[in-house]
């Protein structure tokens, strides 16, 4: 099993700064996807192939990284971007997530 | 609209069964692979089990391996999730989900399912 790590746990961040979010596989992925979960709703994928967004997604949000490093970066955070997030690698059986990391407020 | 709606959680008894579905619309069900995603209270994601499009091809996580069967009935474009022996550590929220065309990722998502665990 493919173990996703995601750092840091919390980030504190203040309404346009740019956000800068880790997410390390314990071995090499090439399929990573990024999403985005508020509180009481369901996830929202923003990025799949580690760096291609989805339908609809802020042009803000960007992914980057191979191997076993990984980033989702927010370009200049809006007040809807408070949220968790979440890595997931889709390269092999079972599909796993990281821990995630919440993005709050300064 | 294309959406996926859960339904069929609830309070059960350890060692009980349950049945979740997933009404799916707006797309052609049978054209796309499925899976089961759960979320323990306060807790992070964990996928459960997929399927793919004709049903042929099944994946389960090693959590729910030999206890949870997923299906799915084409002609009526729903998502089954059977959970046998459950135990307190499968208290979470059932979500169904969508993987794209070519991705194992998940582009669609329910708004989940509660499904509780004690005696």
């Amino acid at each position: 099993e493919i173990v996703m790590t995601q750092s840091p746990a919390t980030l504190s961040v203040s309404p346009g700064e740019r956000a800068t979010l880790s997410c390390r596989a314990s071995q090499s992925v090439s399929k990573l996807a990024w999403y985005q979960q508020k509180p009481g709703q369901a996830p929202r994928l923003l990025i799949y192939g580690a760096s291609t967004r989805a339908t609809g997604i802020p042009a803000r949000f960007s992914g980057s990284g191979s191997g076993t490093e990984f980033t989702l970066t927010i370009s200049s955070l809006q007040s809807e971007d408070f949220a968790v997030y979440y890595c997931q690698h889709y390269n092999n059986w079972p599909l796993t997530f990281g821990g995630g990391t919440k993005v709050e407020i300064k | 609209e294309v959406q996926v709606l859960e339904s069929g959680g609830g309070l059960v008894q350890p060692g009980e069964s349950l049945r979740l579905s997933c009404a799916a619309s707006g797309f052609t069900f049978s054209s796309y692979a499925m899976s089961w995603v759960r979320q323990a209270p306060g807790k992070g994601l964990e996928w459960v089990s997929g399927i793919s499009g004709s049903g042929g091809n099944t994946y389960y996580a090693d959590s729910v391996k030999g206890r949870f069967t997923i299906s799915r009935d084409n002609s009526e474009n729903t998502l089954y999730l059977q959970m046998n022996s459950l135990r307190a550590e499968d208290t979470a929220v059932y979500y169904c989900a969508k993987h794209p065309t070519g991705h194992w990722c998940f582009d669609l998502w329910g708004r989940g399912t509660l499904v509780t665990v004690s005696s």
